[in-house]
């Protein structure tokens, strides 16, 4: 079964800075999609961004950009220019078959 | 854009009793919509997809005499969960796609958090 991993539960960043979080995830399937997903604490899920399997560039979506690595594994997620509307659950997904899986979660805060 | 509604937002209900959730696409079509339940700073979990007309699909471990999932019409979805106890108290929230949607083009509601006392 497909797993994903989030393995920082809470980041810290300071305002205007940068920070990545990290993300791998396991299958054996070699046609799907990733997401990075942003929880505030409305709890309404947000699309930050996505990342075709098949696409070699890497996805970038104003100031958040991804680096996927497929042979890695890896999908992770920088935030450049944090902003304290950043500060937020961060969830990254795989989705085949039209399902989403859901890492653990990292809880990113954002320091003025 | 697309908008999902949840309703109620915060239910409270006795053990042992049934609460039903309901989950609206506003302003499009939802042939297929998906059920998550999330515990306090946890992940989301997916818990069944159902598509408009027919029955729901269940993931493994989700107890679907438990949990009915009716998805009757385009634009609602609604999540029964029969004799309730204090551990099924969680956040429970759906998505919805739509008839054009592209596969993984998932809209989110705002979540429905249930107690169950």
């Amino acid at each position: 079964a497909q797993t994903v991993t989030q393995s920082q539960p809470e980041m810290s960043v300071q305002e205007a800075e940068t920070v990545t979080l990290s993300c791998t995830y396991d299958t054996s399937e070699s046609d799907y999609y990733l997401f990075w997903y942003k929880q505030p604490p409305s709890r309404q899920m947000i699309l930050v961004i996505r990342q075709e399997a098949y696409k070699q560039q890497n996805a970038t979506e104003n100031r958040f950009s991804v680096n996927f690595q497929k042979a890695a594994k890896s999908f992770s997620l920088k935030i450049s220019d944090s902003q304290l509307g950043d500060a937020a659950m961060y969830f990254c997904a795989y989705g085949q078959g039209g399902k989403l899986i859901f890492g653990q979660g990292t809880e990113l805060s954002v320091k003025p | 854009g697309a908008v999902v509604s949840q309703h109620p937002s915060r239910v409270i209900c006795k053990s042992g009793t049934s609460v039903k959730i309901e989950c609206r696409s506003l302003d499009f079509q939802a042939t297929t919509m998906f059920w998550y339940r999330q515990f306090p700073k946890q992940s989301l979990m997916l818990m069944a997809t159902s598509n408009e007309g027919s029955k729901a699909t269940y993931e493994q471990g989700v107890e679907k005499d438990k949990f009915l999932i009716n998805h009757a019409s385009l634009t609602l979805s609604t999540l029964t969960v029969t004799s309730a106890h204090p551990e099924d108290s969680s956040f429970y929230i759906c998505s919805a796609r739509g008839l054009a949607g592209a596969l993984y083009e998932q809209y989110f509601g705002p979540g429905t958090r249930l107690t169950v006392t």
